[in-house]
């Protein structure tokens, strides 16, 4: 049982490229979230989903869109990587909204740096 | 801004001595929940408090929770060297004009056991 897998655990960018940040687990979980985890600053979320083919907005979600087209999966893109990206992602599930049982289960997180 | 702060920032202690850590929150909450990252990791999810309980236990894990005063502890007895890890709060917040709540994290307290 791999819980949440994402990938790539490490990418390096250069300022405008893009990319894709894969989010997969295996709990058949409905909802699914996009954190971002800067240093000081905590874990702020980005974009989070409710079920597939479904997303919407956190905290921070200028200059990330998101994509939900199965349930299992939770996709982050950058289309025009800034310096501000630079940070360490973490995808997160749960059964269902933290009101109604609260436990989110982590990803390991990806380190993104954009030069 | 952040809805829960962790305090302190970083506590250091001996092994077999008690941890304890702090947290403020803002607003109205369902339930606080508190979770543990080890260097490098995903944070992993310790105990749920809901905001009709006052304390709960798990192992050597005992939280209380101060609805009045907008505050939560986590007291880790007996510590360990392998309890050196970032400790985060994390409550249900309504999130700002969708009325969906989604759960947002502090800073963290970062515990340092020396053996």
């Amino acid at each position: 049982n791999a819980g949440v897998t994402q990938t790539p655990k490490f990418r390096v960018l250069k300022t405008g490229q893009s990319m894709t940040l894969l989010c997969a687990q295996d709990m058949n979980h409905e909802y699914m979230y996009w954190y971002r985890q800067d240093p000081g600053m905590g874990l702020r979320l980005i974009h989070y989903s409710v079920g597939e083919g479904t997303t919407a907005k956190g905290e921070v979600p200028d200059g990330y869109n998101v994509s939900r087209l199965k349930k299992q999966n939770f996709l982050l893109g950058l289309e025009s990587a800034a310096p501000s990206q630079t940070s360490v992602y973490f995808c997160a599930s749960s059964h269902t909204g933290t009101s109604f049982t609260g436990e989110l289960f982590f990803g390991e997180g990806s380190r993104l740096t954009v030069l | 801004s952040q809805q829960g702060e962790e305090d302190p920032q970083a506590l250091s202690i001996q092994e077999g001595e008690n941890a304890t850590m702090n947290c403020s929150y803002k607003t109205s909450i369902n339930n606080l929940q508190w979770y543990r990252q080890n260097s490098g990791r995903g944070l992993v999810h310790l105990i749920l408090i809901r905001s009709n309980e006052r304390e709960k236990h798990s192992g050597r894990l005992r939280v209380t929770l101060d609805t009045s005063k907008k505050s939560s502890s986590l007291l880790i007895t007996a510590s360990r060297a392998a309890d050196t890890a970032s400790y985060f709060c994390a409550t249900d917040a309504r999130w700002n004009g969708t009325g969906r709540r989604a759960l947002t994290f502090g800073s963290g307290t970062r515990l340092q056991v020396q053996p």
